[in-house]
């Protein structure tokens, strides 16, 4: 059965501190999807990544880094030099190759609130 | 370019209640649909989710229903609202599947605050 977990509930940080946000997950397929989504206080997911199994490269975006590890099932997101405009929750989500017509059902870990402090 | 609509923003209604949100999205053709309900606390749960007019498929079982009548709108209902239906509800959308699947992101709206008192 298809898992994310994001065991950190909350965390807290002062602006330009680095922090990492932490995801595991369960699959039993060998051809997967991982997404991280962003919600700020408005409420709206925001996309951030999408990674494929196949692709252990690990990902940097600006401030932004995603550390994947099969060997571990993880799939790690660190905010470099954080700000307060990056307080939000933060979700990490999985979802299975669909063959033969279907749709993209993406399975959501609970989600981690970061709160960046001035 | 593509957007999704999604209202109303914030909905307080009594229990036994009836129930109706709705979502459209433009710029895009035949899109795949979806309802996500995001309890406080906790993760997003998907709900329903639409590849074309009129299929809907239920991923848990609940007092609530989803319709599709036209290729753009999707529509999240009850008869009878429940206290345990409260929660954040959350439209999305994704391009069709075309052959071999990417699993491509979901685009989500902006979500409907339910309170049911």
């Amino acid at each position: 059965a298809q898992k994310v977990t994001q065991a950190q509930t909350e965390i807290s940080v002062v602006e330009k501190e680095d922090v990492t946000l932490d995801c595991v997950y369960e699959t039993r397929d060998t051809t997967y999807y991982l997404f991280w989504y962003k919600q700020p206080p408005s409420g709206e997911l925001v996309f951030l990544i999408r990674r494929n199994s196949f692709d252990e490269q690990n990902e940097i975006s600006g401030r932004y880094s995603w550390n994947f590890q099969k060997s571990t099932s993880s799939f790690n997101f660190t905010i470099t030099a954080s700000q307060v405009v990056d307080s939000a929750v933060y979700f990490c989500a999985l979802s299975e190759a669909q063959y033969g017509g279907a749709t993209n059902k993406l399975i959501f870990g609970t989600g981690t609130l970061l709160a960046v402090q001035p | 370019s593509q957007t999704i609509h999604q209202w109303p923003a914030t909905l307080v209604q009594p229990v036994g209640s009836p129930l109706s949100l709705e979502c459209t999205v433009e710029g895009t053709s035949n899109p795949n649909l979806y309802w996500y309900r995001q309890a406080a606390g906790r993760g997003l749960q998907l709900l329903f989710y639409s590849v074309g007019i009129g299929q809907i498929s239920s991923e848990v079982p609940q007092n609530l229903s989803a319709s599709r009548p036209q290729d753009r709108q999707f529509i999240l209902s009850s008869k009878k609202l429940l206290l345990s239906d409260s929660g954040f509800y959350l439209c999305a959308w994704s391009v069709p599947y075309g052959g071999f699947s990417t699993n491509e992101k979901l685009f989500f709206g902006s979500g409907t605050q339910l309170s049911v008192l």
